[in-house]
């Protein structure tokens, strides 16, 4: 199973901030990552899938990048409705997991 | 529009059954493979079961292997998830979601707005 390691758990930062969130997997998923959004009382919403690639309606100031292990999601300023966890996902094995999240909080 | 519906949702007794259904709209159902995702009280997601388009393949992880079965009728636009030999750890929210692509499995880009199983004595 390909454990996915999200870092770091909680990033505490205010409106405008650039933010770096980092998703590491225990083997090379190639570029089958997704990255999710969920709010409290929420499904999981899909920002990003195959690392790179905006899914429709996702502004552009989120973006993923990196392939292999190491992946990361960036919200270039945070936006008040930006504060939410954020999950990554790989479909390269199965069976398909899950990260632990990254709680962005406001600071 | 794109609608996921589910239901049956419910509080069980550990070793008993409950069956999941997700009626779909919106889309056409039969191209897509679908999924269940469950998610733990203040836990991350767990990817559940997913099935083809066709129906004819179906994959799980281990922890339900066995004890949880995924199927859709087509016909219906609808999925389901028979849940046999419950435990408390099934207890969570229990989402059904559409894939992406026509083909593959993951990632999800339509979800439901989940139903709550709990599993206790």
């Amino acid at each position: 199973e390909i454990v996915l390691t999200q870092s770091p758990a909680i990033l505490s930062l205010s409106p405008g901030e650039r933010a770096t969130l980092s998703c590491r997997a225990s083997q090379s998923v190639s570029s089958n990552l997704a990255w999710y959004q969920q709010k409290p009382g929420q499904a999981p919403r899909l920002l990003i899938y195959d690392a790179s690639k905006r899914a429709t309606g996702i502004p552009a100031r989120f973006s993923g990048s990196g392939s292999g292990t190491d992946f990361t999601l960036t919200i270039s300023s945070l936006e008040p409705e930006d504060f939410a966890v954020y999950y990554c996902q790989q479909r390269s094995n199965w069976p398909l997991t899950f990260g632990g999240g990254t709680k962005v909080e406001i600071k | 529009e794109v609608q996921l519906l589910e239901s049956g949702g419910g509080l069980v007794q550990p070793g008993g059954s409950l069956r999941l259904s997700c009626a779909a709209s919106g889309f056409t159902f039969s191209s897509y493979a679908m999924t269940w995702v469950r998610q733990a009280p203040g836990k991350g997601p767990e990817w559940v079961s997913a099935i083809s388009a066709s129906g004819g393949s179906t994959y799980y992880p281990d922890s339900v292997k066995g004890r949880f079965t995924i199927s859709r009728d087509n016909s219906k636009s609808t999925l389901y998830l028979q849940m046999d030999s419950l435990r408390a750890e099934d207890t969570a929210v229990y989402y059904c979601a559409k894939a992406l692509f026509g083909t593959g499995t993951a990632p999800y880009d339509y979800w439901g707005q989940g139903t709550l199983v709990t599993v206790s004595s």
